[in-house]
C-alpha cells in the first residue's frame, strides 16, 4: 500500500518567491495534518483537516502561510511570499479519525531551504 | 499553553543495556500518549501508543503511563545500535474534536556497540 506521498522532496528558493507543497494522504483517511520541523522548534502542528474542512490553524505562523484540501486525496500547504526564516522540514500526515486510536501516519516530508 | 516535555539529550547507552525515555506534559486531561521514533532524516513512524496508567509492552518496548504525575516513558529492553534515533514523546489533548497531537522536541538517543 502506498503510504502518504509529498512532493517536492527536496525545494530551494530565493526569498520573495511563492512555494507550494504538496500531499496526497493514504487512501481512506479522513483527516489530513501538516507540520513543520526545525531544530529550534520541534515539530509544530500548522493546520489540520477533517474530511476536507480546515479544523484548526491556529498553528500557520502568518499570513503568508496558507493551506488547501479540494478533495480526499489531495492537499497542498502555500508560503507566499517565502522567507529564510520558512526554511525547515514540512510534514503531511494522515488519519483515520476513530476515537483515541488515531495513529498518524507521516509522509517522508519536504526540505524547503529559502535563500 | 500545552507542553509536552523531553530531556533533549543525548542519551548514550551501551549496546545490550536497558535506554530510559521521559516524557512530561501539562494537560491533566490528556488522554492519548504516542511514542515516535525517527531516524535522522527520516519521517517519525509510530512504536508505542498508551491510552491508561500502567504499564504497555510490545517486544523490547516498554511504555509507562502515570497519569497523576503527567509523565509517560519509554524503556527499551537489550538496546541495538539500530535503536539509534531520535524518540518523540506524542500527546493528544483532551476537547471536543480535539484530534491533534502535540509534540514534544525530541530525546535523542546514541547505543553505543
Amino acid at each position: 500500500d502506498a503510504g502518504v506521498i509529498q512532493s517536492p522532496r527536496h525545494e530551494v528558493t530565493e526569498m520573495g518567491q511563492e512555494v507550494t507543497l504538496r500531499c496526497k494522504p493514504i487512501s481512506g483517511h479522513n483527516s489530513l495534518f501538516w507540520y513543520r520541523q526545525t531544530m529550534m522548534r520541534g515539530l509544530e502542528l500548522l493546520i489540520y483537516f477533517n474530511n476536507n474542512v480546515p479544523i484548526d490553524d491556529s498553528g500557520m505562523p502568518e499570513d503568508r502561510f496558507s493551506a488547501k484540501m479540494p478533495n480526499a486525496s489531495f492537499s497542498t500547504l502555500k508560503i507566499q511570499p517565502s522567507e529564510p526564516r520558512d526554511s525547515a522540514v514540512y510534514f503531511c500526515a494522515s488519519t483515520l479519525l476513530a476515537g483515541a486510536n488515531n495513529e498518524q501516519f507521516f509522509g517522508p516530508g519536504t526540505r524547503l531551504t529559502v535563500l | 499553553q500545552k507542553e509536552v516535555e523531553q530531556n533533549s539529550g543525548p542519551l548514550s547507552v551501551p549496546e545490550g543495556a536497558i535506554a530510559s525515555l521521559n516524557c512530561t506534559y501539562s494537560d491533566r486531561g490528556s488522554q492519548s500518549f504516542f511514542w515516535y521514533r525517527q531516524y535522522s532524516g527520516k519521517s517519525p513512524e509510530l512504536i508505542m501508543s498508551i491510552y491508561s496508567n500502567g504499564d504497555k509492552e510490545d517486544g523490547r518496548f516498554t511504555a509507562q503511563l502515570n497519569k497523576a504525575s503527567q509523565y509517560v516513558s519509554l524503556l527499551i529492553r537489550d538496546s541495538q545500535p539500530s535503536d539509534s534515533a531520535t524518540y518523540l514523546c506524542a500527546v493528544r489533548y483532551s476537547g471536543a474534536g480535539s484530534y491533534q497531537l502535540t509534540f514534544g522536541k525530541g530525546t535523542k538517543l546514541s547505543v553505543i556497540p
